[in-house]
């Protein structure tokens, strides 16, 4: 079936790096989303992408819909202790639905 | 943005025994919920789709007799896994939406541990 690959599965960091990851897929999405998952927690939403060449941000977060529709990156500016956690892409592998696959993950890790 | 709220977020039961978690939509009617399983270090994986007023469908490989699933209101969906045993323990999360959303939305999670 469809599968979303991340890269790196995990990474540790000095405090205030930036932090750069990707999810690739063996098909077209048309919609990217990336989640932080805490541990113990369920998902959240930290930014949702429609259009392919799409670049948007959400505080220090940025995110691109790559051109291809294949993939999608993620990254963070001037890491901070709190940005521990688990970080998925998702994205519904048919239009016009809600019905989510999540990729493998990326665990992160910050060093103060 | 909309709040989806699950209970219990932790819950042990014996095995044989049958237990129920709710996904409740807090501020918003939602159509469509989702369920998902997560075991520990990795992805979240979908078992199952549920319409308000419908029955729900699930994904391959999910047994749809030991995972019921309800959705009886616009705001209430229930996962009541039967006859549990102990590698059914796992992280269920729910998602919630609605027809002009632009994404669903995710509970807390529910910790279910099978002794």
């Amino acid at each position: 079936g469809q599968q979303l690959n991340q890269s790196p599965q995990s990474m540790f960091i000095q405090e205030g790096e930036d932090v750069s990851m990707n999810c690739t897929s063996s098909s077209i999405f048309n919609t990217w989303l990336w989640y932080k998952q805490d541990p113990g927690e369920g998902p959240v939403l930290l930014i949702a992408l429609y259009k392919a060449g799409e670049l948007t941000s959400n505080g220090r977060l940025t995110a691109q819909f790559g051109i291809t529709r294949k993939d999608s990156f993620l990254n963070i500016s001037a890491s901070i202790p709190s940005d521990v956690g688990i970080y998925f892409c998702a994205g519904p592998p048919t239009s016009g639905t809600y019905k989510y696959i999540f990729g493998t993950g990326t665990r992160l890790k910050v060093l103060a | 943005g909309a709040v989806v709220s699950q209970h219990p977020s932790r819950v042990i039961c014996k095995s044989g025994t049958s237990v129920k978690i709710e996904c409740r939509s807090l501020d918003f009617q939602a159509t469509t919920m989702f369920w998902y399983r997560q075991f520990p270090k990795q992805s979240l994986m979908l078992m199952a789709t549920s319409n308000e007023g419908s029955k729900a469908t699930y994904e391959q490989g999910v047994e749809k007799d030991k995972f019921l699933i309800n959705h009886a209101s616009l705001t209430l969906s229930t996962l009541t896994v039967t006859s549990a045993h102990p590698e059914d323990s796992s992280f269920y999360i729910c998602s919630a939406t609605s027809a002009g959303r632009t994404e669903a939305f995710f509970g807390q999670g529910t910790r279910l541990t099978v002794v």
